[in-house]
């Protein structure tokens, strides 16, 4: 199985801030690779797929990078509906992986 | 607006059964692939299995494989998961989730709990 390992595992942060969340692969996974926002209560969302591609809606100051075992997701300037728990996922092989989770606080 | 919405879950004995169900609408269900994800406070997300559009494949975590099978009937535009031999591990809330590889859209999920 791929393991896929997030880093922070908690950020604390500032609205207006800039932070970015790291993904590692146990193995090269290309660029199957999907980052999610999830808010307490609520189902995960699609954030990025394919590394880079952001879904549908999704704010530009979302972005992500990376490719083979090493990803970041980044958020150029932090706004208060961005305080939530990001996960990625890699689809590059079966089982489905997912990352443990990053949660974004407010500092 | 792509809508999935499950039922199904609750409570249940070590060794029971549970079927859980996900009603989709606002795309094309017959072409799409779909997927269950649990999740638990102490595992976090958790893939359960995936389905292709046509029934042409199916696939399992290993933690479920056996005890879990994943279906569904186009025609209703229904996904299923009939969950059997259930351990208290198994305890988590179902997602059912449009598009296996990178879930484009996820339902409001079921909580299963697995007690004596």
């Amino acid at each position: 199985d791929i393991q896929m390992t997030q880093s922070p595992s908690t950020l604390s942060a500032s609205v207006g801030d800039r932070v970015t969340i790291t993904c590692r692969a146990s193995r090269s996974i290309s660029s199957w690779l999907a980052w999610y926002q999830q808010k307490p209560g609520k189902a995960p969302k699609l954030l990025i797929y394919k590394v880079s591609s952001l879904d549908d809606g999704v704010p530009s100051r979302f972005s992500g990078s990376g490719s083979g075992t090493e990803f970041t997701l980044t958020v150029s300037s932090l706004q208060p509906d961005d305080f939530a728990t990001y996960y990625c996922q890699q689809y590059s092989s079966y089982p489905r992986t997912f990352g443990q989770g990053t949660k974004v606080e407010i500092k | 607006e792509v809508q999935l919405v499950e039922s199904g879950g609750g409570l249940v004995k070590p060794g029971g059964s549970l079927r859980l169900s996900c009603a989709a609408s606002g795309f094309t269900f017959s072409t799409s692939s779909m997927v269950w994800v649990r999740q638990t406070p102490g595992r976090g997300l958790e893939w359960v299995s995936s389905i292709g559009g046509s029934t042409n494949y199916e696939y399992y975590a290993d933690s479920v494989d056996g005890r879990f099978t994943i279906s569904r009937d186009n025609a209703k535009n229904s996904l299923y998961l009939q969950m059997n031999s259930l351990r208290v591990e198994d305890t988590a809330v179902y997602y059912c989730g449009k598009r296996d590889g990178n879930i484009d859209n996820w339902g409001q999920g079921t909580l299963v709990t697995v007690s004596s």
